[in-house]
């Protein structure tokens, strides 16, 4: 079993929809875990990290469910620019870091 | 601000040829250090990491090799490059003690 996975998608949607993104692991030791979104052929950019009470970051919002151990991301009033492959990433010890796959998400004009 | 810097950006090598990737960080002392590996269509495998100078802690039994030469300069090598080693390479920094990872450019290595 894969330490992260992710739903590859393609996520296309319109702008302005909400959209969310699921990303489950195995671990239940897992300590910390982000969200980045990775541009074509560039280098995946910090998003957000999630926290256990969950967080918000203007029309991004990240939520840990450790029961069912997944973590997600909310995009609200989706823009074109958001446009881009949004990678999960669980960490154990600090020193091991999981990366899912990534979820291709396309903003529709 | 910290910056991170990586070079060649891109790199086209034939089998059997030696390599050498180098990143360097700005801004900040003591960094944890990583090297990862994306390959076309999967996700982010991390190769090595260091938690200072000549620590080096390899994930990933293969013909890479990772130096540290100073605290905020990371190396990767290989002395034979295999076909499978095409990638796009990603050196990335976090404080230490820190989980919070910042991404270098990366360099897109295709072994021919």
């Amino acid at each position: 079993r894969k330490e992260v996975e992710q739903d590859p998608g393609p996520f296309n949607v319109p702008e302005g929809a909400t959209v969310a993104f699921n990303c489950t692991y195995s671990n239940s030791a897992s300590q910390s875990f982000f969200w980045y979104r990775q541009d074509c052929r560039k280098e995946p950019k910090l998003l957000m990290s999630v926290y256990s009470s969950g967080n918000e970051d203007g029309r991004f919002t990240a939520q840990l469910n450790r029961a069912s151990q997944y973590i997600s991301l909310l995009i609200r009033d989706s823009k074109l620019s958001d446009s881009a492959t949004y990678l999960c990433v669980v960490t154990n010890t600090g020193n091991q870091f999981y990366f899912g796959t990534g979820t291709s998400l396309t903003v529709i004009p | 601000s910290q910056t991170i810097h990586q070079w060649p950006a891109t790199l086209v090598q034939p089998v059997g040829s030696p390599l050498s990737l180098e990143c360097t960080v700005e801004g900040t002392s003591n960094p944890n250090l990583y090297w990862y590996r994306q390959a076309a269509g999967r996700g982010l495998q991390l190769l090595f990491y260091s938690v200072g100078i000549g620590q080096i802690s390899s994930e990933v039994p293969q013909n890479l090799s990772a130096s540290r030469p100073q605290d905020r300069q990371f190396i990767l090598s290989s002395k034979k490059l295999l076909l499978s080693d095409s990638g796009f390479y990603l050196c990335a920094w976090s404080v230490r003690g820190g989980y919070e990872q910042y991404f270098g450019p990366g360099t897109r290595l295709t072994v021919t």
